[in-house]
């Protein structure tokens, strides 16, 4: 079974500057999609990121960035000129690309609290 | 905005009871999946259907059921309820059942057991 692990429950980061939020995943499968959602204090959930694993290019979003290193199921993002607004929880999930079974469910981590300091 | 909506918002029961938490998918998507959200065990996949039918389970009790109607809302029925069922449950909706496509998230219901 696939596992995700965020070992930082919490973060602190000053306002404009850049933190980096750690994920690492567990699996057999050679084929599979990484994300990161935030999740504010108003819980909606937001998707921030997403990864395909066949892809080596790392992803981007304006200030939002991944490192993702396949061979050591790493799947960090980076989040630039950090803002007020940034502050929320952030969950690392994996999902499977094979067809069939469970394969559309999202696998979240623990979360790690991102708190941004003015 | 996700489009997904949920209700009720929030509702308190006490143990024992039986509740009906409701979902409608973004328009034209087809798949809804049901997460619940605990301080215990975090952030856990329940079930998935696609047009209508069960595609896959996930940590699911028994005592816990949903289906999906015909214009495409899902229910999700909670039994017998324990103080540990006290959780937030989101919703979440993807155009197909494949998977591959992004699945966009509900505000949740926030379900409290006394």
């Amino acid at each position: 079974a696939q596992t995700v692990t965020q070992s930082q429950p919490e973060m602190s980061v000053q306002e404009a500057e850049t933190v980096t939020l750690s994920c690492t995943y567990d699996t057999s499968e050679s084929d599979y999609y990484l994300f990161w959602y935030k999740q504010p204090p108003s819980r909606q959930m937001i998707l921030v990121i997403r990864q395909e694993a066949y892809k080596q290019q790392n992803a981007t979003e304006n200030r939002f960035s991944v490192n993702f290193q396949k061979a050591a199921k790493s799947f960090s993002l980076k989040i630039s000129d950090s803002q007020l607004g940034d502050a929320a929880m952030y969950f690392c999930a994996y999902r499977s690309a094979k067809y069939g079974g469970s394969q559309g469910n999202l696998i979240f981590g623990k979360g790690t609290k991102l708190s941004v300091k003015p | 905005d996700s489009g997904v909506t949920q209700t009720p918002k929030h509702l308190i029961t006490a143990t024992g009871q039986r509740v009906t938490l409701r979902c409608s998918p973004r328009s034209g998507d087809l798949s809804v999946y049901w997460y619940q959200q605990s301080l215990d065990q975090g952030l856990q996949f329940l079930i998935q259907y696609y047009n209508g039918e069960e595609r896959a389970k996930g940590n699911i009790l028994e005592r816990f059921s949903a289906q999906q109607f015909p214009d495409l809302h899902s229910e999700l029925n909670l039994s017998s309820l324990e103080l540990g069922d006290s959780a937030l449950y989101f919703c979440a909706s993807s155009v197909d059942g494949t998977g591959l496509d992004e699945q966009f998230f509900g505000p949740g219901t926030r379900l409290t057991v006394l």
